[in-house]
């Protein structure tokens, strides 16, 4: 199974800040890496597809960027609604790993 | 719109199964695949296996093979998961979600509301 880490575990961030999570895959999975967005209680929302497309309806403040084993999730200009845990998957082969997510939490 | 509506919360015993429904509605069901991701309360998610809806073709992780089974029922725009064998540690909240599969990308679209299975004795 192909391991996917993300960094950091936890971060605590001001409105208006920019922030990035990274995420590593165990081996190449190309350009196969989505971006989840999880709030307490919810069920997750697809924030990123195939590592930089814009899932319809997502603020454009939220970014994309990588390839290979190597992703990062860019949020700009942070909101108090960003507050959720972020998971990447990948979807380059079965099983489709998640990170273990990162928790955002604003100040 | 989409939408995908699980069927309501679970409490079995252990060595039970449990079949946990998922109600697409707002597209063409046949076009598009299903798959399950279960995620146990205070941890990360879990992916367990993926339905075509147009085939019925089906994939599991390796990790539940043999005690998951994914169906669907076209007619009813309905997709299924069994767990057979029940454990402690399959409690849990399990989602289906919509699996858009193209050239360049395959994610999860549009997720069910998520079903909470307990195992208890």
């Amino acid at each position: 199974d192909i391991q996917m880490t993300q960094s950091p575990s936890s971060l605590s961030a001001s409105v208006g800040d920019r922030v990035t999570i990274t995420c590593r895959a165990s081996q190449s999975i190309s350009s196969y890496l989505n971006w989840y967005q999880q709030k307490p209680g919810k069920a997750p929302n697809l924030l990123i597809y195939g590592t930089s497309g814009l899932q319809s309806g997502v603020p454009s403040r939220f970014s994309g960027s990588g390839s290979g084993t190597d992703f990062s999730l860019t949020i700009n200009s942070l909101q108090p609604e960003d507050s959720a845990t972020y998971y990447c998957q990948q979807s380059y082969s079965t099983p489709y790993t998640f990170g273990q997510g990162t928790k955002l939490e604003i100040k | 719109q989409v939408q995908l509506v699980q069927s309501g919360a679970e409490v079995k015993k252990p060595g039970a199964s449990v079949k946990v429904s998922c109600k697409a509605s707002g597209y063409t069901f046949s076009s598009y695949g299903i798959s399950w991701v279960r995620q146990a309360p205070g941890q990360g998610l879990e992916w367990l296996g993926w339905i075509s809806a147009d085939n019925g073709k089906t994939n599991y992780a390796q990790k539940f093979q043999g005690r998951v089974t994914v169906t669907t029922d076209t007619s009813m725009s309905t997709a299924y998961m069994e767990l057979r064998g029940l454990r402690s540690d399959d409690r849990a909240v399990y989602y289906c979600a919509r699996a858009l599969t193209t050239v360049t990308h395959d994610c999860l679209d549009y997720w069910g509301q998520g079903t909470l299975v307990t195992v208890s004795s």
